[in-house]
């Protein structure tokens, strides 16, 4: 199975800020790899898929870049609504698995 | 409007069997690959199994392989989880997604509401 870790885990952050979120394949995923954002109570909401793919609708303040086993997702201007858990996940193979979450706390 | 909505959750005594139900609106469901993801209170997002449109291609995790049946009634637009031999670590939301294909990646674009399954005695 393809492991994918998230760093970091959770971040304390304030409204404007620049947050960079790292997502790590246990092995090479090509471009296979999604983002989601999942707000306390809700399901969870595709934001961008194939590494850098902005799914219609969602802010151009996110943006999604990385291939082979590293990949990241940007956040330019945090707003308040972003404050959410965001989650990696590969398509590459069965299972599709997804990283532990990284939660976006205000300061 | 394109819709999942989930329902068949509630409380089974460990052993015990559920099924799962998730009903599909406002695209045409047959031209999609479905999945049923979970998440456990308070931990992160687990996939636990894939259909394909025409049910040819099944898939499952290790964590629920034997024990969970997916399936599908395209007529009736619906998608199904038998869940059975349940333990304590299958307490979890039950979430229904679909599959969508962007250039070759796969992406799970719809999500449903979820529906709370929790084994305890």
């Amino acid at each position: 199975d393809i492991q994918m870790t998230q760093s970091p885990s959770s971040l304390s952050t304030s409204v404007g800020d620049r947050v960079t979120i790292t997502c790590r394949a246990s092995q090479r995923i090509s471009s296979y790899l999604n983002w989601y954002q999942q707000k306390p109570g809700k399901a969870p909401n595709l934001l961008i898929v194939a590494a850098s793919t902005l799914q219609s609708g969602v802010p151009s303040r996110f943006s999604g870049s990385g291939s082979g086993t590293d990949f990241t997702l940007t956040i330019s201007s945090l707003q308040p609504e972003d404050f959410a858990t965001y989650y990696c996940q590969q398509s590459y193979s069965t299972p599709y698995t997804f990283g532990q979450g990284t939660k976006l706390e205000i300061k | 409007e394109v819709q999942l909505v989930e329902s068949g959750g509630g409380l089974v005594k460990p052993g015990g069997s559920l099924r799962l139900s998730c009903a599909a609106s406002g695209f045409t469901f047959s031209s999609y690959t479905m999945n049923w993801v979970r998440q456990a209170p308070g931990k992160g997002l687990e996939w636990v199994s894939s259909i394909t449109g025409s049910s040819d291609h099944i898939y499952d995790a290790d964590s629920v392989k034997g024990r969970f049946t997916i399936s599908r009634d395209n007529a009736k637009n619906s998608l199904y989880l038998q869940m059975n031999s349940l333990r304590a670590e299958d307490t979890a939301v039950y979430y229904c997604t679909r599959i969508a294909i962007f250039g070759v990646v796969r992406g799970m674009d719809v999500w449903g509401q979820g529906t709370t399954v929790t084994v305890s005695s």
